[in-house]
C-alpha cells in the first residue's frame, strides 16, 4: 500500500538535475508531493489529479501516469535550498481519506 | 496566512502515562489528519476524521489511540499508555476537501521515557 520511491538518496551539485519516481501498487486518484526538512513538517510542493497531468512551477515539475500508478517529480537547475527529504503521498478513488506517504527520497545539493 | 497549530512542541512523558496532543487546524477546513514520524523515518498515516468521526484509520492506531474535536476548533490525540515506542514526532494536518492540499501544523515531540 505504501508507495516506493527511488532513488533512496541523491547527491547533486548546484544547477544539476534530478528526478524523483513514486510507484503505487494501487490504482491512484491523486499524488501529492512534499518537501522535509530536518526537524519540520512537511511542505506541499503540488499535487496532480488522474488524467495524466503534468504540473510544475519554476524549476520544480511533476507528472502523473494513473495507468502506470507512477509519478515522477523533476527538479531541474538544483539550488542549495533543494536539499531535504521528498515525499509523495497518494490516495486512491473512493478510499475513504487514507492517505500513504512514500518511503523518501533524500537529496543534497552540494555547492 | 492561516496556519496549523500544535501543542506543546515537545512532551517528554514517562512509560504508561496518558499524553494528549493539541492541535487547532484551519478554521475552514473540513478533513482531519494525525501522522507520526519516528526519527529518521517516513512519515506514517495514523487516522483521519471528517464530521466528528473517523474516516479512516492505520493499523498504527490501535485502542490506545483516540482522536476528538471537542469544541468545533481543537483536535486532539490521545495515547492512553504512552510506549517507548510511541516516542516520534506527530504531526497534525488539515484540508478543505479531499483531494486537496494538506496543511501541515509544525508537529509535536513526544519523547517517552
Amino acid at each position: 500500500q505504501q508507495p516506493v520511491q527511488s532513488p533512496q538518496a541523491v547527491i547533486l551539485r548546484e544547477g544539476e538535475d534530478a528526478v524523483i519516481n513514486c510507484s503505487s501498487s494501487k490504482a491512484l486518484y491523486s499524488v501529492h508531493w512534499y518537501r522535509q526538512k530536518h526537524g519540520e513538517a512537511p511542505v506541499f510542493l503540488m499535487i496532480l489529479l488522474k488524467g495524466g497531468e503534468q504540473k510544475g512551477h519554476d524549476k520544480i515539475s511533476a507528472s502523473f501516469n494513473e495507468k502506470k500508478q507512477q509519478s515522477s517529480l523533476y527538479l531541474t537547475a538544483s539550488q542549495l535550498s533543494y536539499s531535504g527529504t521528498y515525499f509523495c503521498g497518494t490516495e486512491g478513488e473512493n478510499t475513504g481519506n487514507q492517505f500513504y506517504f512514500g518511503t523518501g527520497t533524500s537529496l543534497t545539493v552540494i555547492p | 496566512e492561516p496556519e496549523v497549530t500544535q501543542t506543546p512542541s515537545h512532551q517528554v512523558t514517562q512509560m504508561g502515562q496518558e499524553v494528549i496532543l493539541r492541535c487547532v487546524p484551519i478554521s475552514n477546513h473540513l478533513y482531519f489528519y494525525w501522522y507520526r514520524q519516528i526519527l529518521g523515518q517516513k512519515v506514517e498515516f495514523l487516522v483521519s476524521f471528517y464530521n466528528n468521526e473517523i474516516s479512516e484509520k492505520s493499523e498504527i492506531f490501535d485502542d490506545q489511540f483516540s482522536v476528538e474535536r471537542p469544541d468545533g476548533s481543537n483536535f486532539t490525540l490521545k495515547i492512553r499508555s504512552t510506549k517507548l515506542e510511541d516516542s516520534a514526532m506527530y504531526f497534525c494536518a488539515s484540508r478543505w476537501d479531499t483531494y486537496n492540499e494538506q496543511f501541515f501544523g509544525p508537529g509535536t515531540r513526544l519523547t517517552v521515557l
